[in-house]
């Protein structure tokens, strides 16, 4: 079955860069683009970037450009988020997830960051 | 950029059947899919490309589309249907979520 597990969430200071890490398994990895989809507490979800399979195409929320970079190993099934210039607004649950032609059909549980001095 | 907007809250007793609503400019060109997200736990596909169900996924939940407003409906709400739903589309390039809509079945 497909398993997406978030990894290198944490406690960061404002200002400071984050990576997180997605490892992916139970599909064919290359084959699927991955998003990343972030929820603040008690907020609503906010599709934040995403990645075709072959790693050639990148999209990302028109209010986080410039400071995030999404990018993939299809060797090691992994997906990344490179976050910069953190704001305590960046704290979320972020969420690795697997696209379906047009939708989302997997999620991972979230990786939890938040940004506070 | 592009926005879905969704009703806040939808109220139904058991048994009765529950619409939540969806709109945006791009939906006649653009499937739309709804998550449910119950709390502490990640959303689920529960619909996608407007009306079709996933597998696993009980009968009384379907989906249609018309015009700039997508539809889902719940045919005799359960008690375990009450979470927050999303609908999600695109305009193209980036991708966008609705606002959400709490159901409560009570």
């Amino acid at each position: 079955q497909v398993q997406l597990v978030e990894s290198g969430g944490g406690v960061v200071q404002p200002g400071r860069s984050l990576r997180l890490s997605c490892a992916a398994s139970g599909f064919t990895f290359s084959l699927y683009g991955m998003h990343w989809v972030r929820q603040a507490p008690g907020k609503g979800l906010e599709w934040v970037a995403v990645i075709s399979h072959d790693g050639r195409n990148t999209h990302y929320a028109d209010s986080l450009k410039g400071r995030i970079s999404v990018s993939r190993d299809n060797s090691e099934n992994t997906v990344h988020l490179q976050m910069s210039s953190l704001r305590a607004e960046d704290t979320a649950v972020y969420y690795c997830a697997k696209e379906r032609l047009v939708d989302i059909d997997h999620w991972g549980q979230g990786a939890v960051v938040t940004v506070s001095s | 950029s592009y926005e879905l907007t969704q009703p806040p809250s939808v109220s139904v007793s058991p048994g009765q059947t529950a619409r939540i609503t969806c709109s945006g400019d791009e939906l006649p060109k653009k499937y739309a899919s709804w998550y449910q997200q119950k709390s502490g736990q990640a959303p689920l596909l529960v619909i996608y490309e407007d009306s079709q169900r996933p597998s696993g996924i009980p009968e009384r939940f379907s989906g249609s589309s018309s015009g700039t407003m997508a539809t889902l409906t719940i045919s005799g709400a359960q008690m375990e249907d009450e979470a927050d739903y999303y609908c999600y589309s695109t305009d193209g390039n980036g991708r966008v979520f609705g606002g959400g809509t709490k159901l409560t079945v009570l």
